[in-house]
């Protein structure tokens, strides 16, 4: 089972400032990384595919990259509504896993 | 619109059964693979099993192997998860995802989950 771990687990920032956050797997899954968010009370919503691909309605603010075993989710400036946990999920092989989550809060 | 609901979730003994649903409208079920994914109480998200289009492939993840069933009815443009053997480690949300098209496993659209709670 590939492992992904996620770092920080909470990052602390003011609205504005730029989020960079990390996911690295325990061996390869070249390009097949996902990141969803979550709000508190929701469902969690897919952000990027395939590592960079934004998926449909996804503000531009929201950029992945990276391949291989190390992959970062950036937004480039913090919106009141981008506070929340987020999570990635890799597709590459079976079981398909996430990882344990960074939150984003209010600094 | 495209829109996944579930229910059948309530309070459960150690060792019962549930059988959850998920309704979906908007879509063309029969066109999509779909994923069960669960969150216990405070905790982070776990894949729990994933569906073909067809039903003919299914996968499970190893904490709910055997004991877990899912299924799909496309002419009811439905879902569902068969839980036997209850366990108080199977408590959590359980979300209903439709996995984007062409991309294996990605969930593009959730419904808002239903809380299964095992404990007696």
């Amino acid at each position: 089972e590939i492992v992904l771990t996620q770092s920080p687990a909470t990052l602390s920032l003011s609205p504005g400032e730029r989020a960079t956050l990390s996911c690295r797997a325990s061996q390869s899954v070249t390009s097949y990384l996902a990141w969803y968010q979550q709000r508190p009370g929701q469902a969690p919503r897919l952000l990027i595919y395939d590592a960079s691909n934004r998926a449909t309605g996804i503000p531009v603010r929201f950029s992945g990259s990276g391949s291989g075993t190390d992959f970062t989710l950036t937004i480039s400036s913090l919106e009141p509504e981008d506070f929340a946990v987020y999570y990635c999920q890799q597709r590459s092989s079976w079981p398909q896993t996430f990882g344990q989550g960074t939150k984003v809060e209010v600094k | 619109e495209v829109q996944v609901v579930e229910s059948g979730g309530g309070l459960v003994q150690p060792g019962e059964s549930l059988r959850l649903s998920c309704a979906t409208s908007g879509f063309t079920l029969s066109s999509y693979n779909m994923n069960w994914v669960r969150q216990a109480p405070g905790k982070g998200l776990e894949w729990v099993s994933y569906i073909s289009s067809s039903g003919t492939v299914r996968y499970y993840a190893d904490s709910v192997k055997g004991r877990f069933t899912v299924s799909r009815d496309n002419a009811k443009n439905s879902l569902y998860l068969q839980m036997n053997s209850l366990r108080a480690e199977d408590t959590a949300v359980y979300y209903c995802a439709r996995i984007l098209s062409g991309s294996g496993s990605y969930c593009d659209y959730w419904g808002q989950g239903t809380l299964v709670t095992v404990s007696s």
